[in-house]
């Protein structure tokens, strides 16, 4: 089956520091990938997809490239802000036998940015 | 506002209770699905219909739950016979798919925080 390994929080960085946050992932098909955010108090966002081999994904100053041959698609960010605390979730979209297309999660990673 | 709506957003009930959850999807949107996501974890698939027709469902819907999407457009979750186990976030996320690869995004919902006493 299909399933999304992320790299275990809470994770706690300076302002202005660079942030990776690690996202490994299992399909059957050939999935495309995504990063969601939750904000406190709001609810799940698109960040940024890829959806093809080498496709680099990027929004607000976030990237992560699709890896086939490493099954990968870190989350990266070269200056994070203290607006970037949030959860962020890895998730791949995989055509199932029903052709639903569902979205699987990882647990999510919880970011805090200090000043 | 063009998003997915859902109602109500907070939800308390004693066990043994029935509850529903109304979730209306972008308008344009075919596809619509159900998740629920528990504290610490990542939302987890429940459902899934594509305009009025319900076709998959996750194992984690046990026969206490039920989804429809009456004329393709809002859906409904109703639990019947709650459980404490069953307090989660209840998020409805709808999406506009051919029968290609899911290129696009899901759009979801703000949720619905159900506690069940």
């Amino acid at each position: 089956g299909n399933s999304v390994t992320q790299m275990e929080g809470p994770v706690t960085l300076s302002e202005e520091a660079f942030l990776t946050i690690n996202c490994t992932y299992t399909a059957t098909g050939y999935p495309s990938l995504f990063w969601y955010v939750q904000y406190p108090g709001e609810g799940l966002q698109l960040l940024l997809k890829a959806t093809k081999a080498d496709d680099k994904g990027s929004n607000k100053g976030f990237e992560a490239t699709y890896r086939k041959e490493t099954t990968s698609f870190h989350l990266e960010k070269g200056s994070v802000q203290v607006s970037d605390s949030a959860v962020y979730f890895c998730a791949l979209s995989d055509r199932s036998g029903a052709g639903s297309y569902q979205l699987t999660f990882g647990k999510g990673t919880k970011l805090s940015v200090i000043p | 506002d063009t998003g997915v709506s859902q109602d109500p957003r907070h939800k308390i009930t004693k066990r043994g209770q029935n509850v529903t959850f109304r979730c209306d999807p972008i308008s344009e949107h075919n596809r619509l699905y159900w998740y629920r996501q528990t504290l610490g974890q990542g939302p987890e698939f429940l459902t899934y219909f594509q305009n009025e027709a319900q076709l998959e469902k996750s194992r984690l819907l046990s026969d206490r739950f039920s989804a429809e999407r009456p004329k393709g457009s809002f859906s409904t979750l109703e639990i019947q016979r709650t459980e404490q186990g069953d307090s989660a976030m209840y998020l409805c996320a709808s999406f506009r798919g051919d029968s290609g690869r899911a290129l696009g995004e899901q759009f979801f919902g703000p949720g619905t925080r159900l506690t069940v006493l």
